[in-house]
């Protein structure tokens, strides 16, 4: 069966230092990976997915970077934390086919704090 | 643009039934998602329409109007571990989904 894992489940951070989360998928081969960011009150913003090794697509302009060095491997980065960086960040991955029922299955989510 | 709509709150008691209702108004439909999400917890996927009609699945039925841009998730029995966030989300026609904000159900003894 597939797993997701995603890490460091809790971070406090200030202002102006870097940032890494990290998420691995198991039991799967060519997932669709996808960076969330959940905050109070609203739905799930997109920030990254990827459809392949090195192929990323933002969603949204901002302090954040996305990597994927490896086929089960999604990396969220930033060089300088903001204030406005700090929620609930998800990972997810479906299948590669986009059509149909293509269900996101979660990570357990990074919660993120900057001071 | 592109828009869902869900009431933020509910409320309901024990053992009986709640309807979550979620509109939506997307640059085309590919499909209508709920999530169930706990808190500090990760969303977990609960149903799936494409075509108009009531899904059924256990405690939990979803229904969905294409022609009215309307959905909704319908409890029954209701248990004290339904407490929780649940999401109804939109994959539009580049087949990206499209988020709502989420109703809050909180069940009372």
């Amino acid at each position: 069966s597939q797993t997701i894992h995603q890490w460091p489940a809790t971070l406090v951070q200030p202002v102006g230092s870097p940032l890494s989360l990290e998420c691995t998928v198991e039991g799967t081969s060519n997932p669709n990976l996808y960076w969330y960011r959940q905050a109070a009150g609203r739905g799930l913003q997109l920030l990254f997915y990827s459809v392949g090794i090195g192929q990323i697509s933002s969603e949204v302009p901002q302090n954040l970077s996305a990597s994927r060095p490896q086929d089960r491997q999604f990396i969220l980065s930033s060089k300088k934390l903001l204030l406005s960086d700090s929620g609930f960040y998800l990972c997810a991955w479906s299948r590669s086919d986009i059509s149909g029922a293509n269900v996101l299955t979660f990570g357990a989510g990074s919660r993120l704090t900057v001071l | 643009g592109q828009n869902i709509d869900q009431p933020t709150e509910m409320t309901a008691t024990e053992g009986a039934i709640v309807q979550i209702n979620c509109t939506y108004q997307t640059s085309g439909f590919n499909g209508l998602f709920w999530y169930q999400q706990h808190a500090g917890e990760a969303p977990t996927f609960l149903s799936y329409n494409v075509l108009d009609g009531l899904e059924e699945k256990g405690r939990f039925s979803s229904f969905l109007s294409r022609s009215k841009g309307y959905s909704y998730l319908l409890l029954k029995e209701l248990q004290m571990k339904d407490s929780a966030s649940y999401l109804c989300a939109v994959k539009d026609s580049n087949y990206q989904l499209i988020w709502g904000a989420g109703t809050k159900l909180i069940i009372k003894p």
